[in-house]
């Protein structure tokens, strides 16, 4: 079983659209949860970081995290063109102090 | 504020040729992160770094792959005898202690 799962898409969907992104991971020492956006030939930019189960919102992203689950997701309310890129769940164990995975990634297609 | 800085951002090589991929983290990081992209695979991690120290170099092939951060300058990643299966994109990212992550854009490489 891989550490992350995230179905690679692609996900096409209709601008103003509410789009869900899902990750699942087996490790429960995993505690930190970020969200990157990668658009092509560029770097992950990170979206959203969060190291509690809940909510967080930020502008039209909200993470959600679920650690009885394992189960993180990101929704993206009003999608726009420009939110067309391959989205990265990212996870760690100790922050940002050490090494990151990564699950494959999920091509979004927002059509106008 | 510049971001990650990374050098080259496209590199040609010949097999068994060497290829030096250079970083410089964000201006207050100490930590820096290496990872690799290979074709339709997710991010990998391979080295984490603090200044004049390996910390975590687990994600690194046991042959030909070293990592620097001196004290001066920027971090290196050396490839000694590329092969064609070392062609992909990788990523540098810097953090302050025990912070998210942030990514430079990359250096692509490809072995003929």
């Amino acid at each position: 079983q891989k550490e992350v799962e995230q179905d690679p898409g692609p996900l096409s969907v209709p601008e103003g659209a509410i789009v869900s992104l899902n990750c699942t991971y087996s490790n429960s020492a995993f505690q930190y949860f970020m969200w990157y956006r990668q658009y092509s030939r560029k770097g992950p930019e990170l979206l959203m970081y969060t190291y509690s189960s809940g909510n967080k919102e930020d502008g039209r992203f909200t993470a959600q995290v679920d650690k009885s689950s394992k189960y993180i997701s990101l929704f993206i309310r009003d999608s726009q063109p420009s939110d067309s890129a391959t989205y990265l769940c990212a996870i760690a164990s100790g922050g940002g102090a050490d090494g990151l995975t990564f699950g494959k990634g999920t091509h979004l297609i927002i059509q106008p | 504020n510049a971001g990650v800085m990374q050098n080259p951002r496209h590199l040609v090589r010949r097999r068994g040729q060497e290829a030096r991929l250079r970083c410089s983290p964000m201006k207050g990081h100490s930590h820096v992160y290496w990872y690799r992209q290979l074709p339709e695979e997710g991010l990998k991690f391979m080295v984490y770094l603090q200044k004049e120290n390996i910390i975590d170099e687990s994600g690194m092939p046991k042959e030909r792959f070293s990592a620097e951060f001196p004290k001066e300058g920027p971090s290196i990643l050396r490839i000694q005898q590329v092969v064609r299966g070392d062609s992909a994109a990788y990523f540098c990212a810097s953090s302050a202690s025990a912070e998210t992550q942030y990514f430079g854009p990359g250096t692509r490489l490809l072995v003929l």
